[in-house]
Formats: structure tokens, C-alpha cells, sequence
């Protein structure tokens, strides 16, 4: 079935480090991928999304990229702030599925110090 | 921003008992909710999807006599856990949604279960 691996944390960075969140997902058909961010004690929001190949999604300064070559949607930023200091996960909503359904990664969690 | 609560953000209950979960949506009317579940270190799994005045469609392996959802306002969806044991301890997350379209979920801060 539909899954979603995420690199294990904590990663701990430095302000202005630059970041790297490893994402790569398995699926049949064409899936919508999403990067989603919980800060603490509060629901996970909606950080950015790619519908189709080669699609970059953005905000805040976070990047990702769709790659179907190589499955994978990677959470980039160029430098951190200590107010990203968050669980980012990654998901997928199937290509065949058009009820909402997401899929999750297992989440990573970021700490960035000052 | 459409704001989700949960209530309550941690309960404890003795083994055997039930436990009700109330998730809200604050400033919309959530025609689809959905309630997740997560372990330490894991993903969230879909558990169900509540749609308003309908009976939930539980994911492959959820037992719906165990884990009963009710959605019965466009505000209002609640999971209860029936006859609670340790291994239903975890937290329980739901969304909400007011057009089905995946990104407009809007999540809540999840309940933390323990089970004695």
C-alpha cells in the first residue's frame, strides 16, 4: 500500500543552519504530497504542498520539490530560526482518492538552537 | 485561520471504562471529520471519516464497535473509546474539513488516552 518514510530526529541545528528533512514516499498513480508542521501544543497546519512532478511548493522560506524519479519530496530552508523549532510531517493524499485521506510519515522533530 | 479544538487535551481512565472525545470546529462548519491515531515515533493512522448526519467509514482494522464515531453538527464530531484497555492508550487527532479537498484540513491539538 501507500506509505511515507521521513528521516528520524531530532534534528538539532543552529540558527541560520541550513535544513534538510529527507521525505520519499511509495504509491500507485499520481499522489498530491504535503509537508505539514506541528508547533507545540498546537494542531498540525498545512506548510506546503506539490500536486504533480517537478512542482515546488513554498512557504516561509521552506522548499520542496516533487521528484517522481526518485519518489522523494524533500523539506529544504536555507536558514533556520529558532521559531521552526516544530515536528514536520510528511504525507500524501492517493491519486485515486478523493475523500481527503492523508497518509503520514512518522514525523521529525526540529530543534534549533540560538 | 479555521480553528479545531479537542477536548480533553489529556485524559486518564481506569482499564475497562469508556472515554468520550470531543472535537469542534470553532468558526467554520466541518461537513467531513477525521480522526487519527498516533503512536510514539509514528505516523498518524487514519482511523475514520465522520461525515455530518452519516455513519463513519472506518479504515481497514479499526474496530467500530470499540471506537464509536458520532458526528452530529456541522460543529461537533466525538470518538469514544469503549471499554478501554493499555494498548488503546495514545494520542488521538482529528481534522476537519469543510470541502473535502485534502488541503483545507484544519487539525486539532490531539488528546493524549492513558489506560491503567
Amino acid at each position: 500500500g501507500d506509505s511515507v518514510t521521513q528521516m528520524e530526529g531530532p534534528v538539532t541545528l543552529s540558527e541560520e543552519a541550513f535544513l534538510t528533512i529527507n521525505c520519499t514516499y511509495t504509491a500507485t498513480g499520481y499522489p498530491s504530497l504535503f509537508w505539514y508542521v506541528q508547533y507545540p501544543g498546537e494542531g498540525l497546519q498545512l506548510l506546503l504542498k506539490a500536486t504533480k512532478a517537478d512542482d515546488k511548493g513554498s512557504n516561509k522560506g521552506f522548499e520542496a520539490t516533487y521528484r517522481k524519479e526518485t519518489t522523494s519530496f524533500h523539506l529544504e530552508k536555507g536558514s533556520v530560526q529558532v521559531s521552526d523549532s516544530a515536528v514536520y510531517f510528511c504525507a500524501l493524499s492517493p491519486g485515486s482518492s478523493n475523500t481527503g485521506k492523508l497518509i503520514f510519515g512518522q514525523g521529525t522533530t526540529l530543534q534549533v538552537k540560538p | 485561520g479555521a480553528v479545531v479544538s479537542q477536548h480533553p487535551s489529556w485524559v486518564i481512565c481506569k482499564s475497562g471504562t469508556s472515554v468520550k472525545i470531543e472535537c469542534r470546529s470553532l468558526d467554520f462548519q466541518a461537513t467531513t471529520m477525521f480522526w487519527y491515531r498516533q503512536f510514539p515515533k509514528q505516523s498518524l493512522m487514519l482511523m475514520a471519516t465522520s461525515n455530518e448526519g452519516s455513519k463513519a467509514t472506518y479504515e481497514q482494522g479499526v474496530e467500530k464497535d470499540k471506537f464509536l464515531i458520532n458526528h452530529a453538527s456541522l460543529t461537533l464530531s466525538t470518538l469514544t473509546v469503549t471499554s478501554a484497555h493499555p494498548e488503546d492508550s495514545s494520542f488521538y487527532i482529528c481534522s476537519a474539513t469543510t470541502s473535502g479537498v485534502v488541503d483545507e484540513q484544519f487539525f486539532g491539538p490531539g488528546t493524549r488516552l492513558t489506560v491503567l
